[in-house]
């Protein structure tokens, strides 16, 4: 059963903690993606990877961290450094060519 | 990145057809144009992709100027499930990871 799973769905957190989502993959796509989205508001982009070890910050990247040390996964961290981490975490992935469709996760929704 | 244009809602009835018209001025000649469709707490979906004239798929159609300075997505007969938000995304050239910047998106309300 192929696709993109996000854990957990529901995370609860105290302030001053880090928290990490996880975000695995088995689709073979070399493009992952980090999306934040807050209650009626679009995506934003947090962080992006085109290949292992390496990625890019996306529009709001402070106060989290990304690795992507395996093609598969690609975790988010949330530092204490995020003033308002209160929101719905979304992760994608797709293969890196003209157009290419995103698959996204379910989601998981942080709580502080 | 070219920025989109959309409207923030729309209401409609059932068995209407829907069109949401997208603007995208400064669009690239290797740019896709991409809808997408989410429901509440969760990812988006991907709904249809063209870069001109018209794509149609069993679930909508895609209508693109020569221009290509917008796009219509178009949903026939639509039903009380298709209430969702629809975004339009442009982007996807060669090499670009960041083909998926999301807009605020249309919130469609279809009505009984």
């Amino acid at each position: 059963d192929g696709g993109i799973t996000q854990s957990p769905k529901y995370l609860f957190r105290k302030e001053g903690q880090n928290v990490t989502l996880s975000c695995e993959q088995n689709l073979n796509h070399d493009a992952m993606y980090w999306y934040r989205q807050d209650p009626g508001q679009g995506l934003r982009l947090i962080y992006y990877s085109q290949i292992v070890n390496d990625f890019q910050k996306g529009d709001i990247a402070e106060g989290y961290s990304v690795s992507r040390e395996k093609k598969e996964s690609f975790p988010l961290t949330v530092t204490s450094a995020q003033k308002n981490p209160t929101a719905f975490y979304l992760c994608a992935s797709s293969i890196i060519t003209s157009g290419a469709e995103a698959f996204f996760g379910h989601g998981t929704r942080l709580t502080v | 990145l070219a920025k989109t244009t959309q409207p923030i809602s729309m209401d409609s009835y059932e068995g209407q057809e829907v069109n949401i018209t997208c603007s995208h001025n400064n669009i690239a000649t290797n740019d896709y144009i991409t809808w997408y469709q989410q429901f509440p707490s969760q990812g988006p979906r991907f709904i249809i992709q063209g870069y001109k004239t018209k794509v149609t798929n069993e679930v909508a159609s895609l209508f693109i100027p020569a221009d290509r300075k917008s796009s219509t997505l178009s949903l026939p007969r639509v039903s009380l499930s298709d209430t969702a938000v629809y975004y339009c995304l442009v982007g996807g050239s060669p090499g670009s990871a960041r083909q998926l910047t999301f807009g605020s998106g249309t919130q469609l309300t279809v009505l009984p």
